[in-house]
């Protein structure tokens, strides 16, 4: 079993729509969680940390389950801006280990 | 403004040549880390320095070199012994190692060889 797993996509959904992805790891060590956001060709960078007990920013919401060992990651109200891969990192006390990313594109 | 510069950002190499990828970074971070990233890929860890005079290997270091004389300054060097080097290098630093950190990627560089 990979490390950080995560669903490739493509997602392709309306703008306006509201989409949830997930990211599963398994080193049960791992103590930080974070999304990261990557454009075509560009490097990634950070678009929120995931606190144990959930945390909001703006259309953004990241959740920790810790039994099942996943975080995930939900856009409210998605804007054509938000197309983009969006990669799940988690560490323990080594680096951080990144999941395949997972594509989405928004339609107009 | 405070960031991580990588350099350059093309990067051509013929058979059986060493190239060195430059990252440099003024936001005094102790951590820095290599990234390779292939098409459709993850990202995956060639070295990480955790501070000065001090790195460790990644889970794919064969092929590459790095050293750590300053803190702003974190080299990665792809040796011949590479076979597959064609790829997209990031470097990225955190404040400090271990967890909690949130790292700042720079904008890359993109390795061909010819």
């Amino acid at each position: 079993r990979k490390e950080v797993e995560q669903d490739p996509g493509p997602f392709n959904v309306p703008e306006g729509a509201t989409v949830a992805f997930n990211c599963t790891y398994s080193n049960s060590a791992s103590q930080s969680f974070f999304w990261y956001r990557q454009d075509c060709r560009k490097e990634p960078k950070l678009l929120m940390s995931v606190y144990s007990s959930g945390n909001e920013d703006g259309r953004f919401t990241a959740q920790l389950n810790r039994a099942s060992q996943y975080i995930s990651l939900l856009i409210r109200d998605s804007k054509l801006s938000d197309s983009a891969t969006y990669l799940c990192g988690t560490s323990g006390n080594t680096p951080l280990v990144f999941g395949k990313g997972t594509r989405l594109s928004v339609i107009a | 403004d405070g960031g991580i510069t990588q350099s350059p950002k093309y990067l051509f190499r013929k058979e059986g040549q060493n190239v060195t990828l430059s990252c440099e970074q003024n936001l005094n971070h102790d951590a820095m880390y290599w990234y390779r990233q292939d098409p459709g890929q993850g990202l995956r860890l060639i070295y990480y320095s955790q501070i000065v005079n001090d790195f460790q290997k990644g889970d794919i270091a064969e092929g590459y070199s790095v050293s750590r004389e300053k803190k702003e300054s974190f080299p990665l060097t792809v040796t011949s012994a590479q076979k597959n080097p064609t790829a997209f290098y990031l470097c990225a630093s955190s404040i400090l190692s271990g967890p909690g950190y949130g790292y700042t990627f720079g904008s890359g560089t993109r390795l061909t060889v010819v």
